[in-house]
């Protein structure tokens, strides 16, 4: 079946520290693949995406890859705030009519002054 | 705009109870989606809406019902409510396939 594997969090970096989450999937088929920000008290929102192999979604300062040779999206930011502190959720959309997310279990992200 | 507004923000319940959680969006969007958030278990898919007046069930359908009577409308409701059910509950919407989802604020429910 579809399904995406992230890194287990929390992640505690300081300040303008790298970062790296990992996210690998599995699906049939070319899945659109999404990374969706989660800031506390609030809903999800779409952070970056990529549709396509080798496309590089980017936004905020935040790039990941669409590796369909490893099958993975993984998320990095070269230097890291403190209000990028939130929880980060990988998913994937299989090429169909319903557009349904199926999504990583969320890596939370603690950044330090 | 206000996207996809979500109401109660907060509920308590007791077992067997009902209640409808109610999302609406000004978006014009033709699919609608039900999630529920646990912790270490990311967002998992209850129903979803591919267009009015049709709906399909998700990854974790029982003890749910939905409706979308129109476009902008798609409620959730807990006919009996259990202490399973207590979860973060996130409304959705999505122009098409392959498509961005927006996401509402959230309904945080507790079943005691």
């Amino acid at each position: 079946g579809n399904s995406v594997t992230q890194m287990e969090g929390p992640v505690t970096l300081s300040e303008e520290a790298f970062l790296t989450i990992n996210c690998t999937y599995t699906a049939t088929g070319y899945p659109s693949l999404f990374w969706y920000v989660q800031y506390p008290g609030e809903g999800l929102q779409l952070l970056l995406k990529a549709t396509k192999a080798d496309d590089k979604g980017s936004n905020k300062g935040f790039e990941a890859t669409y590796r369909k040779e490893t099958t993975s999206f993984h998320l990095e930011k070269g230097s890291v705030q403190v209000s990028d502190s939130a929880v980060y959720f990988c998913a994937l959309s299989r090429p169909s009519n319903t557009g349904k997310l199926i999504f990583g279990q969320g890596t939370t992200l603690q950044v330090k002054p | 705009n206000a996207g996809v507004t979500q109401t109660p923000k907060f509920q308590v319940l007791k077992t067997g109870q009902s209640m409808t959680l109610q999302c609406a969006q000004d978006m014009n969007h033709n699919s609608m989606y039900w999630y529920r958030q646990d912790p270490g278990m990311g967002l998992r898919l209850i129903y979803y809406s591919a267009s009015e007046g049709t709906t399909d069930k998700g990854e974790v359908p029982n003890g749910y019902n939905v409706s979308r009577l129109n476009k902008r409308e798609f409620s959730l409701r807990l006919e009996s409510a259990a202490p399973s059910q207590t979860s973060v509950y996130f409304c959705a919407n999505q122009q098409g396939s392959g498509e961005t989802q927006y996401f509402g604020p959230g309904t945080r429910l507790l079943v005691l």
